[in-house]
């Protein structure tokens, strides 16, 4: 089973900052992998699609890439609605979620 | 608007089954596979079931094999997961998804408690 692990697990940062968020897998998965925001209370939310496709509807401040087994979130400028808990997942070999990013204001 | 609408939680007592529902609407249901996924109280989550579109063919992770049977009535737009011999370990929020997980049910509390 391929295995997905996010870094760091919780992270502080302030309005305005760029934030990267990162996942890695055990083994190569070919760009097969979605982020998801999760808000306290809600369903998961998808965010980005195969890597680097933002969702409709979805803000422009948000843009994933990699490939292979590492890759990365990217809010260009956090804004204080981003609080919440993110989720890479991946789909090239069964499916697996990482274990999540806990997203905090500073 | 696609609308995912679960149904059927609740608390059981360990050993003892449960059905959960899911409700779809605002898309062709019969042309989707779906699945399901559950979290934890405050962990993370992880897929449960899948199902094709005819439902034909079904996918189980290992913990839940054996015990868990999904399936839809694509007439009713309505997907299912029949729980049986529930333990401690399947206490946890289950969500509806299309199989491309991009659209998401509220969930629903399934609490397996003495």
């Amino acid at each position: 089973d391929i295995q997905m692990t996010q870094s760091p697990s919780v992270l502080s940062a302030s309005v305005g900052d760029r934030v990267t968020l990162s996942c890695k897998a055990s083994q190569n998965i070919n760009k097969n992998l979605d982020w998801y925001q999760q808000k306290l209370g809600e369903a998961p939310k998808l965010l980005i699609y195969f890597t680097n496709n933002l969702q409709t509807g979805i803000p422009s401040r948000f843009s994933g890439s990699g490939s292979g087994t590492d890759y990365t979130l990217t809010i260009s400028s956090l804004q204080p609605e981003d609080v919440a808990t993110y989720f890479c997942f991946q789909y090239n070999s069964g499916w697996t979620f990482g274990g999540g990013t806990k997203l905090e204001l500073k | 608007e696609v609308q995912l609408v679960e149904s059927g939680g609740g608390l059981v007592q360990p050993g003892r089954s449960l059905k959960l529902s899911c409700a779809a609407s605002g898309f062709t249901f019969s042309n989707y596979y779906m699945a399901w996924v559950r979290q934890a109280p405050t962990k993370g989550l992880e897929w449960v079931a899948y199902i094709s579109t005819g439902g034909g063919s079904t996918y189980y992770r290992d913990s839940v094999k054996g015990r868990f049977t999904i399936s839809r009535d694509n007439a009713k737009s309505t997907l299912y997961l029949q729980m049986d011999s529930l333990r401690s370990e399947d206490t946890a929020t289950y969500y509806c998804t299309t199989g491309s997980f991009d659209y998401w049910g509220q969930g629903v509390m399934v609490t397996v408690s003495s």
